[in-house]
Formats: C-alpha cells, sequence, structure tokens
C-alpha cells in the first residue's frame, strides 16, 4: 500500500548529541512536511518542502534542520537536541497541483519519539 | 493568525452514546477543514475533509458540519464504541500555501 514511513519509530539520543530522521513516501506527493508533537499538544509545523522549495516557519529553532535530496525522501537533522526537543516527530505529505492549490488530505506517518537524556 | 480551538479537551461517554466534538477558529477566510483520529503514540488518521464550499461530510457513523461564516465546525460521532476512544483534532487549511493549523484535540474514551 503506499503509504508515509518513519524510521525509525523510536529514538533515543543524549543532550546535544546530533540526531536525524528519516521519512519517505511512496504517495509521489510533491510537498513534505515536518511537525512537532508534545504532549496533549497540538502538531506544530516546523517546515515544508513544496517540490524543492523549503519552507521555514517563523519561529522553527535554527537546531532544527531539514533535507530532501528526492521526492520520495526527507530528513529531520536536530545538530544540538536538548531536552525540551523530547517530542513525537511527524512527517505528513500533500500534493498540490500546478496551479499550487493542495488537493486532498495529508497524510500522515506513524511518528518518530524522541527521548533526550 | 488563525487560532484553532477544540472544545471539550476530555470526553468519557458509555457506548452505544451519540456525542459531539466541537471546533472553532477564528480566520474564516479557509480553504477546508479536517478531522483527523490521533491514537496514543501514533500519527494522525484523515476522517473527513469538508471543503470551504461544503456543509457537511459524511463516513459511516461520523458526520462533519461546517459553518464557515460563524468559524465553527462540529464533528458527530453516532453510536460510540470502545473502539472509537482515541484524540479527535481538527485543522484548517488557509486559502493559499500549504500550511495546517491544527486544535488541541479532544480526548475520547468511550467506557464498554
Amino acid at each position: 500500500d503506499a503509504m508515509v514511513i518513519q524510521n525509525p519509530r523510536y529514538q533515543v539520543t543524549q543532550f546535544g548529541k546530533p540526531v536525524t530522521l528519516s521519512c519517505s513516501q511512496t504517495l509521489n506527493h510533491n510537498v513534505m512536511y515536518w511537525y512537532q508533537q508534545k504532549s496533549s499538544q497540538a502538531p506544530k509545523l516546523l517546515f515544508h518542502y513544496y517540490d524543492k522549495d523549503f519552507n521555514n516557519e517563523a519561529d522553527t529553532p535554527d537546531n532544527f534542520q531539514s533535507r530532501r535530496p528526492n521526492t520520495s525522501f526527507c530528513f529531520l537533522d536536530i545538530r544540538s537536541p536538548g531536552l525540551g526537543d523530547a517530542a513525537m516527530y511527524l512527517c505528513a505529505t500533500s500534493l498540490r497541483n500546478a496551479g499550487g492549490v493542495l488537493r486532498g488530505t495529508q497524510y500522515f506517518g506513524p511518528g518518530t519519539r524522541l527521548t533526550v537524556l | 493568525k488563525q487560532e484553532v480551538t477544540q472544545i471539550p479537551a476530555a470526553l468519557s461517554v458509555p457506548e452505544g452514546e451519540n456525542l459531539v466534538l466541537n471546533c472553532s477558529f477564528t480566520d474564516s477566510a479557509i480553504y477546508n477543514l479536517q478531522w483527523f483520529r490521533q491514537d496514543p503514540g501514533k500519527g494522525l488518521t484523515s476522517l473527513l475533509l469538508i471543503q470551504s464550499s461544503q456543509r457537511e461530510q459524511t463516513s459511516g457513523r461520523l458526520n462533519a458540519s461546517l459553518d464557515k461564516s460563524s468559524g465553527r465546525s462540529t464533528l458527530y460521532i453516532a453510536a460510540s464504541q470502545p473502539g472509537d476512544s482515541a484524540t479527535y483534532l481538527c485543522a484548517v487549511k488557509e486559502t493559499s500555501g500549504s500550511r495546517l493549523t491544527f486544535g488541541e484535540g479532544t480526548q475520547l474514551t468511550v467506557n464498554p
């Protein structure tokens, strides 16, 4: 089945040790998103790619970076994780048409739960 | 800036009851509104999507309504079951761009 895959599902890292989370999709969607979700809170958009066009949210810390080497893959790099970065990280995809209109819903992966020791 | 609020934050009902979850948003210039389900420790699953020109959408026991002018949406769940226990989030999409703005969700527990 076409889907959004996130690896790993659980990631433990040490304070200050760089970590990379990965997302892949088989939907051939041109938009990919990274969200951070803390317990009992709404998902918070960190950034998204429309094709190779990177869109950073104004309040996303510099500690968070992203790469999208091709349509199928997107990575979230946390350069120096702090205790406050422990959260669930959700990847999602969607399809925008040539006119820039978002078609349909966003499809979410199962998430990666990050623990910072 | 768009803000989305969901009331109540938590709801516990006995099995078989019909229930309504509420979502309100501050900027009525939306493209669509979606309801998602999230099970503990899992990602989000889209339940219903209502375009701004629509008033409601139905899927099985779920019915979502949208009143764009008043900035409100409701999710109606008929004949609730223990398997419906989850957090339900609503999200609105702006008229331009790709961003969704989420509410904080309603945590639903359906007791057998």
